[in-house]
Formats: structure tokens, sequence, C-alpha cells
């Protein structure tokens, strides 16, 4: 199985930061990689796919790179509604693990 | 708009099964695949399987195999989970989300059913 690693897993900022999660997969995994937001009591919203792909309706100013095993989410300037935990998935092979989140919280 | 409904909260005892709906209306539920993630409390995501309800092809991870059955009803534009020989690591919300295929990533989730096990 792939292991997905995140990091840090928890992070404070202030509205307006940049901010930037880390996914690490134990293998390559090519652009086969997704990003997740959710909120307590919430389902996870899809935000980004294939790695750097945003889905319809997410703000600009989220925005995903990488590839193989080393990926980043990068949020330009953080907004109160960002407030969330994120989760990255790889999509390349079963099973489809996620890595263990990522908690952005308010400093 | 697409939308997927779930079966409400459940309370079981060990050993017993469970069986999660999720009704999906806005878009026709045979062109789409249908994934399980489910995720204990406090807890990460974590992937279960997924069904094909046009085909009623399925997989699911191997540390479900055996014990989970997901199925479909066209008709009623509803897919289920199943969930046998219930422990009390077993507690958790279970989503289901869509998928365009196979592979992930989903773009529509159901709000969640809590599944709880306990004596």
């Amino acid at each position: 199985d792939i292991q997905m690693t995140q990091s840090p897993s928890t992070l404070s900022a202030s509205v307006g930061d940049r901010v930037t999660i880390t996914c690490r997969a134990s293998q390559s995994i090519g652009s086969w990689l997704a990003w997740y937001q959710q909120k307590p009591g919430r389902a996870p919203k899809l935000l980004i796919y294939k790695a750097s792909t945003l889905e319809s309706g997410v703000p600009s100013r989220f925005s995903g790179s990488g590839s193989g095993t080393e990926f980043t989410l990068t949020i330009s300037s953080l907004q109160p509604d960002d407030f969330a935990t994120y989760y990255c998935q790889q999509c390349n092979s079963y099973p489809f693990n996620f890595g263990p989140g990522t908690k952005v919280d308010i400093k | 708009q697409v939308q997927l409904v779930q079966s409400g909260a459940e309370v079981r005892k060990p050993g017993a099964s469970v069986k999660v709906s999720c009704k999906a209306s806005g878009y026709t539920v045979t062109d789409y695949y249908m994934h399980w993630v489910r995720q204990a409390p406090g807890q990460g995501l974590e992937w279960m399987g997924w069904i094909n309800p046009n085909s009623g092809g399925k997989n699911s991870a191997q540390r479900f195999q055996g014990r989970v059955t997901m199925t479909g009803d066209t008709s009623i534009s509803t897919v289920f989970m199943e969930l046998s020989r219930l422990t009390s690591a077993d507690t958790a919300v279970y989503y289901c989300a869509r998928g365009n295929g196979s592979y992930p990533p989903t773009d529509y989730w159901g709000p969640g059913t809590l599944v709880t096990v306990s004596s």
C-alpha cells in the first residue's frame, strides 16, 4: 500500500498569510493526487485533483503543485473561510489512502 | 444540483451488521461511480471501496473484503453499503462520494451517516 504523510499536522496562521501544506507519498504516484478541505461536522470538499487542477468553483487562492512523491497545497492569502483541515489523497493505486490531515487554525 | 442524501444514524451491537443508503439526485446515477469513505471520531479519512451502479461492478480495500457489500438500485437512484461483523473500531461516520470512475477524486459527497457500535 502507498502511505501518505502530511506536514505540518497543525498550522497556526493569520488572515492574509500565505500557507503551504506538504504531502508525501511512500512511492511515486505521478500526478495522481487530490486535495480536500473539511470543516468540523461537514463532509470533505474537493479542492484540487491531478495535483494541480483546480476543481470548478474553488477560489483561485488555492493552488497545488508537485509530482512523484512530494506535493504542496498553497493558499496564497488565507481567508476566514479557510480555517479547516486539509487532506491529500493518492489516486494512483488501491487502496486510495488519505494523508492524516493538516489542521489550519487561527493564530 | 447534485445531491447525495444518506440514511440516518444507526446504533448496532458488536457482531451485527449495518446497511447505509445513499440516494443520488441531480444527475444520472448510472453515469458515475460511488465511493465509500469512513471517518472514525476525531480521526482521518479512510477509503473503503466503490461501486459502479450501472454494471454492478465493485471493488473494496483489502481490509474490508469479506465484510463489506456494496449494492445499487438504479430504479430509485440509490446505492447501499453494508458492513458486517461490526466491532467498536467500526464506529465512524460513513460517507458516500461520487466519482467519475473507479479511481478518485470524488467531487460530491453525502453528509455522512454516523454508525455507532456499542454493547
